[in-house]
């Protein structure tokens, strides 16, 4: 298994731009979610998806688009890159609830200038 | 919005020693999960607590759950270097919102 994997690792974009940051996991997880992680932060969650075609807001929704066409995959578009959007981004996975052990990917690091 | 808040922010410490890490949160909770992050890399499940067990052991690590308290300790024992991370513990809200709130971590720094 390769467990949960992001692409890009990194990326760099203009303020305006949009993108999208792939998210994908083959353990056959019901529950995704996507956090950001500001430095000397913890993580904050942006979006989570109890299952396909079921998605929710986490703290900080706001710039930020996702949908769950499949359990495998779970992308997150920025919709107008903004320079407060600089983070490192972590998608993460788990059997069926976030009350479940959550694996993480190894993270995109994100630069907007 | 509930948080887990980690205390202290940093702790360094000698090879073989204790390490005691500690987590406050607000409300209610179902169950507190710790995690570790080496640098620059993802969140590594460590343990889960539900709120109710009072203590729970994996290895060497050891956690306790106070929900008098709303509190959480995280012990290392005999630590070694590749323990030098950071601990995040993350709770749920117990009216089951399948939302994890994070606290801002501990920075341990173990020195060999």
């Amino acid at each position: 298994n390769a467990g949960v994997t992001q692409t890009p690792k990194f990326q760099v974009l203009k303020t305006g731009q949009s993108m999208t940051l792939q998210c994908a996991q083959d353990m056959n997880h019901e529950y995704m979610s996507w956090y950001r992680q500001d430095p000397g932060m913890g993580l904050r969650l942006i979006h989570y998806s109890v299952g396909a075609g079921i998605t929710d807001q986490g703290e900080v929704p706001n710039g930020y688009n996702v949908s769950r066409s499949t359990t495998e995959d779970f992308p997150l578009r920025l919709l107008s890159a903004a320079p407060s959007q600089t983070s490192v981004y972590f998608c993460a996975s788990s059997y069926s609830s976030a009350t479940d052990e959550q694996f993480f990917g190894p993270g995109t690091r994100l630069t907007v200038l | 919005s509930q948080q887990g808040e980690e205390d202290p922010q940093a702790l360094s410490i000698q090879e073989g020693e204790n390490a005691t890490m500690n987590c406050s949160y607000k409300t209610s909770i179902n169950n507190l999960q710790w995690y570790r992050q080496n640098s620059g890399r993802g969140l590594v499940h460590l343990i889960l607590i539900r709120s109710n067990e009072r203590e729970k052991h994996s290895g060497r690590l050891r956690v306790t759950l106070d929900t008098s308290k709303k509190s959480s300790s995280l012990l290392i024992t005999a630590s070694r270097a590749a323990d030098t991370a950071s601990y995040f513990c993350a709770t749920d809200a117990a009216s089951g919102t399948y939302k994890y709130i994070f606290g801002t971590g501990t920075r341990l720094k173990v020195l060999a």
